[in-house]
């Protein structure tokens, strides 16, 4: 299954690294997302994009900022992070961010551990 | 703020049996009820969902129940298998809004050969 790609896989970077997330979506939807997902804790919801626009931003620190140049491709860019921003970061999609019953397609995530 | 909670965090069964995991949810205005499994090292995939004018829907071996009054809905799995093996979250969320869902905290399932 290829619908929403993600890379890199894994990173790990210094806290002085400057990196970014890239995430694809194959399925024609309007709406992209970036997950957070730690060791046992919800999933956190940092920020949604509907078409290219930003919807959403849940009080995400200034350190993570996202990009969505077109409705296909949305990044995570990433600057003078924190050893507690080790995380697992998904990427999501869904046809529409604000339509009855979305079915919301994840990536297979980007493993991240900031030294 | 809304949350959902689920319990438990961990669930081993033995193959064959069945599994519960329950969850609740705290604004009254949700209405749709995903549930996600994620296995090891995997994207978390939709296996199940119902909204609120249903109080219970199945699909196989995987059931789940909702409880409007109590806020409460369940993912039921009869006759485990081991590639049922995997992490589950229920979520909640308003009809109109896939943005604003909000998601459990995991469950932990493991069955025992």
């Amino acid at each position: 299954e290829t619908g929403v790609t993600q890379t890199p896989r894994h990173l790990v970077m210094g806290m002085t690294n400057k990196k970014s997330l890239k995430c694809e979506q194959h399925l024609g939807h309007n709406a992209m997302y970036w997950y957070k997902q730690s060791a046992k804790k919800p999933l956190e919801l940092m920020f949604v994009y509907s078409l290219e626009e930003r919807v959403e931003n849940n009080s995400v620190p200034s350190r993570f900022s996202p990009e969505c140049p077109n409705s296909s491709h949305l990044f995570l860019h990433l600057h003078t992070l924190q050893p507690e921003d080790s995380a697992l970061y998904l990427c999501a999609s869904s046809p529409d961010h604000n339509r009855a019953g979305n079915t919301i397609y994840f990536g297979e995530g980007s493993w991240l551990t900031v030294v | 703020g809304e949350n959902v909670e689920q319990h438990p965090s961990t669930l081993s069964v033995q193959e064959g049996d069945s599994a519960v995991i329950k969850c609740t949810y705290s604004d009254s205005a949700s209405n749709y009820f995903p549930w996600y499994k994620q296995e090891l090292g995997k994207r978390p995939q939709l296996i199940i969902d119902i909204r609120s004018n249903v109080g219970e829907k199945k699909d196989q071996r995987i059931a789940v129940t909702l409880n409007k009054t109590a806020k409460h809905f369940s993912l039921h799995i009869t006759e485990t298998q081991p590639e049922d093996s995997a992490v589950y979250f229920c979520a909640a969320s308003r009809y109109s809004s896939a943005s604003k869902i909000i998601f459990g905290s995991g469950t932990r399932l493991s069955i025992r050969p």
